[in-house]
């Protein structure tokens, strides 16, 4: 059964320090999401692509957060520099065209010390 | 703007009980409604998706329903396990199609005493 990757599964950073997280969705899927979840609440969206594009950016901190989908496929999700309120865990999504699901991948739990 | 709220936060109950998780929201103008269960520290895992049009889903021990006039749906959990442990979240797309952003509830942590 197909399934969203992401990686690393796990990270540990210091603040001010760059962290990076990479999301690989179910092939053929032509939306992808990245959300945050903070410990105790429901996941909130960072961003969507349709397929290269962005398509919502309206809750991305963008003085230090990236996000980018090059060829449509792969996104890598950019925090620069991190700081102690970006603990979180990191959750990417993706939905086909004729799908009405969003299947999560199992995200990237960030500690910033 | 759409809000969503689950109630309550968390819940214990010993096995073998039957319960309910409630969710509510604000426009009833939905495409669907998706319950996902969550493990401490996991992903979520889609459990049921109910379109606007119907009125309940079913899946194993797992009925989930829908009433937009009242902007609620339930998730009934019948005869609870131990390994039914986990937090349960209700989400909506934004708008009148599948194609938004999900909004999420807070979740309800669901402990099952053995």
């Amino acid at each position: 059964e197909a399934e969203v990757a992401q990686s690393p599964r796990y990270k540990i950073t210091e603040k001010s320090q760059a962290v990076a997280f990479w999301c690989d969705p179910i092939s053929g899927h032509a939306t992808l999401y990245w959300y945050r979840q903070i410990l105790g609440q429901g996941p909130e969206l960072l961003v969507q692509f349709q397929d290269e594009s962005v398509v919502d950016d309206s809750q991305l901190p963008k003085d230090r957060f990236s996000a980018e989908r090059l060829k449509g496929v792969d996104s890598t999700l950019k925090i620069q520099p991190a700081e102690l309120g970006d603990s979180a865990m990191y959750l990417c999504a993706s939905r086909g065209l004729a799908e009405y699901e969003q299947y999560f991948g199992p995200g990237t739990r960030l500690t910033v010390t | 703007k759409q809000e969503v709220t689950q109630i309550p936060a968390a819940l214990s109950v010993p096995e073998g009980e039957n319960l309910v998780l409630n969710c509510s929201f604000t426009d009833s103008a939905i495409y669907n409604l998706q319950w996902f269960r969550q493990d401490p520290g996991k992903g979520l895992t889609s459990l049921l998706l109910i379109q606007s049009s119907q009125r309940e889903q079913t899946s194993g021990r797992l009925n989930a329903s829908l009433d937009k006039s009242s902007g609620r749906s339930t998730l009934y959990i019948a005869a609870s396990q131990p390994g039914d442990s986990a937090t349960y979240l209700c989400a909506l797309p934004t708008g009148s199609s599948n194609t938004g952003k999900l909004i999420f509830g807070q979740g309800t942590t669901l402990q099952v005493k053995p």
